[in-house]
């Protein structure tokens, strides 16, 4: 099936530093990628959505100029977390589709565990 | 706006024993897709299931079944003889409209414990 790699799985970094989380659909072309933010016990929160070759659409209350997104191929997403607080730490989680359909369903990564010193 | 609601926010069985997860959703559009999730202890997502509102028959898949109304808006989902390897927080999402592709609203979970 349909894999998706998230790299790192875990990163402890330091109040003032930047950080670059990356999503890579590893069988298939993902023409679009969404990042998710998960806190503790609560639900998954659709951060944005990322589209090869254009710019992220983020999501009301997520600040675009602090999580930095790049969609460069079909393969690959990347989310930077500039100038990262220790509000910041979360389970971050990008998933893929490689179809433009409201039907798909949606491939996981595994995760990346954020921790803001 | 779409939303999706799952009431139960801890369930505890113990083995053996069937449980049902609960899933109400609501949505403006007449076409859109529900989902079930399972994010085990070690964080990731596993996608169980998806089921367009055009087709209202349950499925079973081993021990997993769902049962989907749409008089009633709901999405269920039951485990039979739960196991202990079945414990974890169960995601339901809703996705809807071609416009919004991928894009799914998620439930705050339910979690599941299911004790030997």
């Amino acid at each position: 099936g349909a894999v998706v790699s998230q790299h790192p799985s875990w990163v402890i970094c330091k109040s003032g530093t930047s950080v670059k989380i990356e999503c890579r659909s590893l069988d298939f072309q993902a023409t679009t990628m969404f990042w998710y933010r998960q806190f503790p016990k609560q639900s998954l929160m659709l951060m944005a959505t990322s589209n090869e070759g254009s710019k992220a659409t983020y999501e009301q209350g997520v600040e675009k100029d602090k999580f930095l997104i790049n969609h460069a191929s079909l393969t690959l997403s990347t989310l930077t977390v500039t100038s990262a607080h220790p509000e910041d730490s979360s389970f971050y989680i990008c998933s893929a589709t490689y179809q433009s359909s409201y039907n798909s369903p949606l491939h996981f990564g595994n995760g990346t565990r954020l921790t803001v010193t | 706006a779409q939303k999706v609601t799952q009431a139960q926010t801890e369930i505890s069985v113990v083995e053996k024993e069937d449980v049902t997860l609960d899933c109400v959703y609501e949505t403006r559009d007449t076409t859109y897709y529900l989902f079930w999730y399972k994010q085990p202890p070690s964080g990731e997502l596993v996608f169980l299931i998806r089921r367009n509102s055009f087709d209202e028959q349950n499925e079973i898949s081993g021990r997993y079944s769902w049962n989907f109304q749409k008089s009633t808006s709901s999405f269920n989902f039951t485990i039979t003889a739960s196991q202990v390897v079945d414990s974890a927080v169960y995601f339901c999402a809703l996705s809807e409209g071609v416009a919004n592709a991928g894009k799914s609203t998620f439930g705050d979970g339910t979690t599941l414990t299911v004790k030997p």
